[in-house]
């Protein structure tokens, strides 16, 4: 079956770095995607990664290894602002979107 | 965990028609679901919220009467298109919430009008 998985919660500083890590199994790959998503929000994209490597924008970045089936997001500097969810998407063989259940990320200051 | 699907996956129809897109959550039950669209920029924006057995919520500039949405039970929402245009070829993505924080997001539809 296609499976995506990352943690549940995680906890940072306020000013520090953290990783939130994606991990997939699925048939085919196009590409995969970093959503934000603020409580009783819209998730708001952050990043999409179809080739290997690292994607830098600001603070965030993506990386993505396509042969360990593996992505992480980083984020720096944290702030409080950076409180959501943070969600991971993989487009399968199908363009189907295979959805983590997503990372609760708590920022303390 | 929570599992949202949709059907179709995909659908190709001619200018003028109308498509039915369908959003059920398989393994719990959603007083509310979103459609989203994504746009090649890959991001979502949100058209509309349907909560079950009341009219749908659109957000400014999503035509209501352009974008149908039926909520009828607790885990079926329907997307209709109407007189679809090739402007209306996007994808479009469904999710389910479970809890007040917790949403689960379907696989898409992607629609291609000629």
């Amino acid at each position: 079956g296609q499976n995506i998985d990352q943690p549940t919660e995680m906890t940072a500083t306020e000013g520090a770095i953290v990783q939130i890590n994606c991990t997939y199994q699925t048939s085919g790959f196009n590409g995969l995607f970093w959503y934000q998503q603020h409580a009783g929000e819209a998730p708001t994209f952050l990043s999409y990664n179809v080739l290997d490597g690292l994607e830098e924008k600001g603070r965030f970045s993506s990386f993505l290894s396509r042969s360990k089936g593996y992505s992480y997001l980083l984020l720096k500097e944290l702030q409080m602002k950076d409180s959501a969810s943070y969600l991971c998407a993989v487009k399968d063989s199908n363009y189907q979107l295979i959805w983590g259940a997503g990372t609760k990320l708590i920022i303390k200051p | 965990g929570a599992v949202v699907s949709q059907h179709p996956s995909w659908v190709i129809c001619k200018s003028g028609t109308s498509v039915k897109i369908e959003c059920r959550s398989l393994d719990f039950q959603a007083t509310t679901m979103f459609w989203y669209r994504q746009f090649p920029k890959q991001s979502l924006m949100l058209m509309a919220t349907s909560n079950e057995g009341s009219k749908a919520t659109y957000e400014q500039g999503v035509e209501k009467d352009k974008f149908l949405i039926n909520h009828a039970s607790l885990t079926l929402s329907t997307l209709t298109v109407t007189s679809a245009h090739p402007e209306d070829s996007s994808f479009y993505i469904c999710s389910a919430r479970l809890l007040e924080n917790e949403q689960f997001f379907g696989p898409g539809t992607r629609l291609t009008v000629l």
